[in-house]
């Protein structure tokens, strides 16, 4: 129940298309999703983060779609860039306690 | 210097060995954390400290071994490892401890158990 899965495991996509990474939780007690990218030889830095109680968040080419019911989040990344070829990590965290928990991440290679 | 720094990046170490590795943050947080990231595994939360005192720690080995001196400095200490202990061990901070605050991670500092 504390889990949070995600796909797919690596992902190409060619420059100007959209990247797509999905993740799925069980504990309805998560109330507080971040995506975090990570650059090769970086720590993990937050990109971007939404609540359940809107089902869309955008902050420029990057949105996140929230479907409550399905208990599944999704990163898009618009315009996909060769510079946006990184490691990205959706997370959750709720109620129960005060910490994150990560999914196993998406490595996004973007080809110029 | 900003952010979260961890030293040192890389550190090869024995089975036998002790050593230690260091983060500080100079963002004035309150909170504090040790991950370690594997291959193709979810990130792993170790301890947790929030303001200098260990809050949390998920079952970790007592091979591993937190300090937290101050608010902006944290150390693990590492004696008797396991080659399975061989990982990018991250620190990361937040302003205070909660569900909802951003954490702000190191570089990492990557581990290799001989």
């Amino acid at each position: 129940q504390q889990q949070v899965k995600q796909s797919p495991q690596s992902l190409i996509v060619q420059k100007g298309g959209i990247s797509i990474i999905n993740c799925a939780y069980e504990n309805t007690a998560f109330d507080y999703f971040p995506w975090y990218q990570q650059f090769p030889g970086k720590g993990p830095a937050l990109l971007i983060a939404i609540r359940p109680d809107v089902s869309e968040k955008k902050e420029g080419r990057f949105t996140i779609s929230f479907n409550k019911s399905a208990k599944q989040f999704s990163l898009h990344i618009m315009d996909s860039q060769p510079g946006d070829s990184a490691t990205y990590f959706c997370a959750a965290s709720g109620n129960y306690g005060q910490n994150f928990v990560f999914g196993p991440g998406t490595r996004l290679s973007v080809l110029p | 210097e900003t952010g979260v720094t961890q030293t040192p990046r890389h550190l090869v170490m024995g089975m036998t060995n002790k050593k230690s590795l260091k983060c500080e943050q100079h963002l004035g947080h309150n909170a504090m954390y040790w991950y370690k990231q594997s291959a193709k595994k979810p990130l792993e939360l170790m301890f947790v400290y929030s303001l200098e005192e260990r809050v949390e720690n998920n079952s970790v080995p007592s091979r591993f071994s937190p300090e937290c001196p101050n608010s902006s400095h944290l150390f693990l200490h590492l004696h008797t490892l396991q080659p399975e202990d061989s990982a990018l061990y991250l620190c990361a901070s937040s302003q205070v401890r909660g569900r909802d605050q951003p954490q702000h991670f190191g570089d990492g500092t990557r581990l290799s158990i001989l």
